[in-house]
This record gives structure tokens, sequence and C-alpha cells, in this order.
């Protein structure tokens, strides 16, 4: 029941904008997006959790359609920095739900490049 | 500050080798977990911890083993290490179950010969 993320990559200048959805087939309670630089540890972006509730980081803007299954990350105003793999991770629930007691399945990522 | 810690950050050893990768935080994180990563791949599951003397294994199956002495110590085992072990192997934790953020070590990068 992994997560599908599409696009698997995406290259943009300076000050484009990107969307990276991704979508389960599955029920869902939270989706949590990560970013992966080249060579280091993936980084907490945000998390969504049914409901509406958002955890994260104020410059991110993230979507979560509980009917669909699906989140999106909008990235605007793409900088530099911006660059690496873009991961998100669903959780199906808690507590004895389907085995997963919370633990979060990733995506296969997004790579995503800013160029100058 | 995220204060968790993976040693060795690099390894290379022998096919049948026994080797201990370290992984400890100090942030009093009840949950601990073990991914696995091969270059530009996502990220597997192989096992996790709720607390103290508690271990479960991940989505992805592993000849690995873990321990839970402590709260902020997660070592992964390999007793007899195979050149299909070569990836990268990252320490995370987190405050709570589910909707909580992990933090993650720098890894482990494993290359057995």
């Amino acid at each position: 029941q992994q997560p599908v993320q599409s696009p698997q990559a995406v290259i943009l200048r300076e000050g484009e904008d990107a969307v990276i959805n991704c979508s389960s087939s599955k029920a869902l309670y939270s989706v949590h997006w990560y970013r992966q630089k080249h060579g280091e540890a993936p980084v907490f972006l945000m998390i969504l959790l049914k409901g509406g509730e958002q955890k994260g980081h104020e410059k991110i803007s993230a979507s979560f359609n509980e009917k669909k299954q699906q989140s999106s990350l909008y990235l605007t105003a793409s900088q530099l920095s911006y660059s690496g793999t873009y991961f998100c991770g669903t959780e199906r629930g808690r507590w004895n739900y389907g085995g997963s007691q919370g633990n979060l399945i990733f995506g296969k990522g997004t790579k995503l490049s800013v160029k100058p | 500050e995220a204060d968790i810690y993976q040693t060795p950050r690099y390894l290379v050893i022998g096919t049948g080798k026994k080797i201990t990768l370290e992984c400890s935080q100090t942030m009093g994180h009840d949950k601990m977990y073990w991914y696995q990563q091969d270059p530009g791949m996502e990220l597997h599951l192989i096992h996790y911890s709720y607390g103290v003397n508690s271990t479960e294994k991940g989505d992805l199956s592993s000849e690995s083993t873990v321990s839970r002495i402590r709260t902020e110590h997660f070592p992964l085992t390999l007793e007899s290490a195979r050149p299909s072990h070569t990836s990268q192997y990252l320490c995370a934790s987190s405050a709570g179950q589910g909707a909580y953020e992990q933090y993650f070590g720098p890894g482990t990068r494993l290359t057995v010969t």
C-alpha cells in the first residue's frame, strides 16, 4: 500500500512554482512530508491530519483531500535551497489498524531540481 | 536542533562479519525506528520500538535484529553481513506514535564486500 507520488522528477527555474502529489488506495489518517538533500538525512516539512489539522513550517503549503486519499505539496517562488527529493509518508491508522500501529509508509519520492 | 546520533557513519566490512550499528537520541523520545534506503530510493521501515523492551519488525523483511534496553539507545545488529546488506541505514525517533515529526540521524552507509 505504498503511496504513489507524482511527478517523479521536476526541474524548475528560481521563482517558479511546483506541486507534488501523493495518493493512496487506502483510507489515510495522516500524510507526512519530508525533504532529503543529496547525502543528507530526511528533514520534516509538514504533517496533515484527517480532520484538517496541520503541523509544520509556516512557509510550506499543503493540502489533504481525505475523500480522495490525496495530498499535495505546494512549493511557491522556489529557491535553490528547495532542491532535493521530497517524500510523502502515509499513516493508515493507529492502534492496531491494519497492523500499521501508526507507522509511515513512504512513497518513492519526487526529485526537485531548482536552477538559477 | 534534533539530537540523534549514529555511528559509524561509514563502514566497509567483509562477508560473514557481525556488525552493530549504533543509534542514540537525547530527546527522551519513546518511539524509535530503523529505515533502510538504497541510493535514490525510498525509505523502508525495517524495525521500530515503542519504548524500552519493545521491538517490532517493520514492513521490509530484514535479517537484522534490534534491542531497546535504554530509552536513548536503539542499536541494530547484523549477525552475518552479506553483500545484499549494502545500503544506507537511517535511525529516527519521534515523541509519540503516528502524527509526530520524526527526527532522523545522519545515517550509516554500509558496504559489505
